[in-house]
């Protein structure tokens, strides 16, 4: 199995402030065709998860440009240049590379 | 628009079996791989299993291999998921999914009380 690690766990952020997430998993996410099948989701309270990045730095439709994603192999990050009252909620990191997908999620609340 | 719509909330007793299901609009079940993920209260999402409808292969995740049935009816662009012998901690909401791709149902929440 690929182990998601998030960190932090929660976090608490000033609205306006920049904030990032970190995603390591225990094997490399580079699958052989080149592309690197990571994912990141924002669920927010009694709703299903969002998809905002895709293979890594992708943004999907509609995702404010505000959320950035980067990184290569193992190790991953999801950034926030400015964090409003909007985005408040738990973030997944997940792969697709193999079974189970998902990292334990990030608390972001606002101060 | 690709939806996958969730059927209700369901209140079952301990050690009975709760069936939900989940069908595709907008597109053919055929074109994805079919996610069930369950979220108990105030926790994170865990997977349980997936169905390839083309074959009907299934593979679950260890925890729930033999109390949880995965399954789907191509006809009705719909798949099922079943857990039988329900326990308290069985308490979650359960979403059926097709990821990579970014459809999610809505959610079923399954409360499993005496």
């Amino acid at each position: 199995d690929i182990v998601m690690t998030q960190s932090p766990l929660s976090l608490s952020v000033t609205p306006g402030q920049p904030a990032s997430i970190s995603c390591r998993s225990s094997q490399s996410l580079l699958h052989t065709d080149g592309q690197t099948f990571l994912y990141w989701y924002l669920q927010k309270s009694g709703q299903p998860p969002r998809l905002l990045i895709y293979e890594v730095s992708k943004r999907f439709a509609g995702v404010p440009d505000r959320f950035s994603g980067s990184g290569s192999g193992t190790d991953f990050t999801l950034k926030i240049s400015r964090v409003e009252a909007e985005d408040v909620g738990v973030y997944y990191c997940m792969q697709s590379i193999q079974l189970p997908p998902f990292g334990q999620g990030t608390k972001v609340e606002i101060k | 628009e690709v939806q996958l719509v969730q059927s209700g909330p369901e209140v079952k007793k301990p050690g009975t079996t709760v069936k939900i299901s989940c069908k595709v609009f907008g597109d053919t079940i055929n074109e994805y791989f079919i996610h069930w993920v369950q979220q108990a209260p105030g926790k994170g999402l865990e997977w349980m299993g997936l169905i390839d409808p083309k074959d009907g292969e299934t593979v679950y995740a260890d925890r729930f291999l033999g109390r949880v049935t995965i399954s789907a009816d191509t006809s009705a662009d719909t798949a099922y998921m079943e857990v039988r012998g329900l326990i308290s901690e069985d308490t979650a909401v359960y979403f059926c999914a097709a990821f990579p791709q970014p459809y999610w149902g809505q959610g079923t929440l399954v409360t499993v009380s005496s």
